[in-house]
């Protein structure tokens, strides 16, 4: 167990619909990413919050956005989805996002596998 | 940026045999390499790091890897391969993001490990 939670772990959907992912981080990590896994491109990186505030963005469309709460908790909202959208989204957290402390590695929650139909 | 590259799409061992699931990577400065292991339906769990010193790191599960700065390599190795260690291996390294605004992991592609009983 990672110490990293999301939910909803599945959720089946329709096109041009909207559902919000959640994630809470391990107790004391600041920094949240939320990573895209599909079958045909991988791993993508898609955005980072560290602290509340966005740090860094990847391959994220337009119609995703995200946010971290006071708590540290994020969220994850896919918006107009389409049938490409369908993927395990997760949710990974570190304790720090400078280079110039730790050492990088991530710890991943168990997913939430999003179909939409 | 930086990236890894995982050349086989799948690897076959017999039960008891030494396994290795290759990876390269290319990186600008010093690298922050890591190794990941995903079982079915399941979020990446971390095996191992190489920051810097050994060139042999040693991580769970009995899962080693070799950096070898001449070859720009990272191969995860086990001396006696398990049933249980059927899974998908990803490797990762370490991207920063300019002016230190955050950093990531870049995956490669997976390797899928199947040891045959």
């Amino acid at each position: 167990d990672s110490g990293v939670t999301q939910t909803p772990k599945h959720l089946i959907t329709a096109t041009g619909q909207r559902v919000t992912l959640r994630c809470s981080p391990r107790s004391g990590d600041l920094s949240v990413y939320w990573y895209q896994q599909s079958l045909d491109q991988g791993l993508q990186f898609l955005i980072q919050y560290y602290n509340g505030e966005e740090r860094a963005k990847g391959n994220i469309l337009e119609r995703f956005s995200a946010q971290q709460f006071p708590d540290l908790h994020s969220e994850l909202n896919l918006s107009s989805l389409e049938l490409g959208d369908s993927a395990l989204y997760f949710c990974a957290s570190s304790p720090i996002t400078s280079t110039s402390g730790g050492t990088g590695e991530l710890f991943f929650g168990e997913g939430s596998r999003l179909t939409v139909l | 940026a930086q990236s890894v590259a995982q050349p086989e799409d799948q690897v076959n061992v017999a039960e008891g045999n030494p396994l290795t699931v290759k990876c390269t990577y290319s990186v600008s400065g010093n690298p922050y390499l890591f190794w990941y292991v995903q079982y079915p339906n399941r979020g990446l769990q971390f095996l191992l790091k190489y920051i810097t010193g050994d060139n042999l790191v040693k991580g769970s599960y009995g899962f080693e890897a070799e950096f070898n700065k001449s070859q720009t390599s990272f191969h995860l190795k086990k001396p006696s391969a398990l049933v249980s260690d059927s899974a998908l291996y990803f490797c990762a390294v370490r991207d920063i993001f300019p002016n230190n605004a955050g950093n990531m992991l870049t995956f490669g592609g997976g390797t899928r490990l199947m040891v045959k009983p």
